[in-house]
């Protein structure tokens, strides 16, 4: 059975600061995404991660996946008050099904002036 | 704005009632997924439909049941309501199995 840890589950950051969220999961995928949810709404896809070294970057979130470890992260640059949310990371299930996602908890992400 | 629509947003019911949430997925998608975010469990996984099949199952009670249409719509219906199943359940849909789910709203379901 897949499964999916984050780490940690509660982060506070400061303005400015540089922070990683970590994300494990039990058993081969080839497909990992990161989603954003603000309170009360929505998941939003930020990344997608398709093979062993991908790298993707958009602003000041940098997601990187190492298959061999069954390990990515989701790297802070320079935080900023707008990125407080919750991100997931989802790994892809094939196991004798296609495509369904198996999330993790979450972190919950609040950056401080 | 993902494109899926999910409806209603809210809804208020008792325990022992049934009710069925609506989701219309993006155009073009065939897939469609069910999920149940609570505090306690998080985001839980409970079902798929491809094409109007029934593609995988997850932590799906059986009081819980769903269907896919012809017109790609499709429907979860929760019966014999419990204050536990007070929850986020959001529909997601995708191209295909291996594409990005997009996510609706969510319709927030709470038995009193």
């Amino acid at each position: 059975e897949l499964k999916v840890e984050q780490n940690p589950l509660f982060l506070s950051m400061q303005e400015g600061k540089n922070y990683t969220i970590y994300c494990n999961y039990s058993t081969t995928s080839d497909r990992l995404y990161w989603y954003r949810q603000d309170p009360g709404k929505s998941l939003e896809s930020l990344f997608v991660l398709l093979s062993n070294g991908a790298v993707k970057q958009e602003g000041r979130l940098m997601a990187s996946l190492d298959t061999k470890a069954r390990l990515s992260t989701l790297h802070i640059t320079a935080a900023v008050h707008d990125l407080s949310a919750t991100y997931f990371c989802a790994v892809a299930n094939y196991g004798g099904s296609q495509g369904n996602l198996i999330f993790g908890k979450g972190t919950k992400l609040s950056v401080k002036p | 704005d993902s494109g899926v629509t999910q409806t209603p947003k809210h809804l208020i019911t008792a325990t022992g009632q049934r009710v069925t949430l609506r989701c219309s997925p993006r155009s073009g998608d065939l897939s469609v997924y069910w999920y149940q975010q609570s505090l306690d469990q998080g985001l839980q996984f409970l079902i798929q439909y491809y094409n109007g099949e029934e593609r995988a199952k997850g932590n799906i009670l059986e009081r819980f049941s769903a269907q896919q249409f012809p017109d790609l719509h499709s429907e979860l219906n929760l019966s014999s309501l419990e204050l536990g199943d007070s929850a986020l359940y959001f529909c997601a849909s995708s191209v295909g199995g291996g594409s990005v789910p997009f996510f609706g709203q969510g319709t927030r379901l709470t038995v009193v």
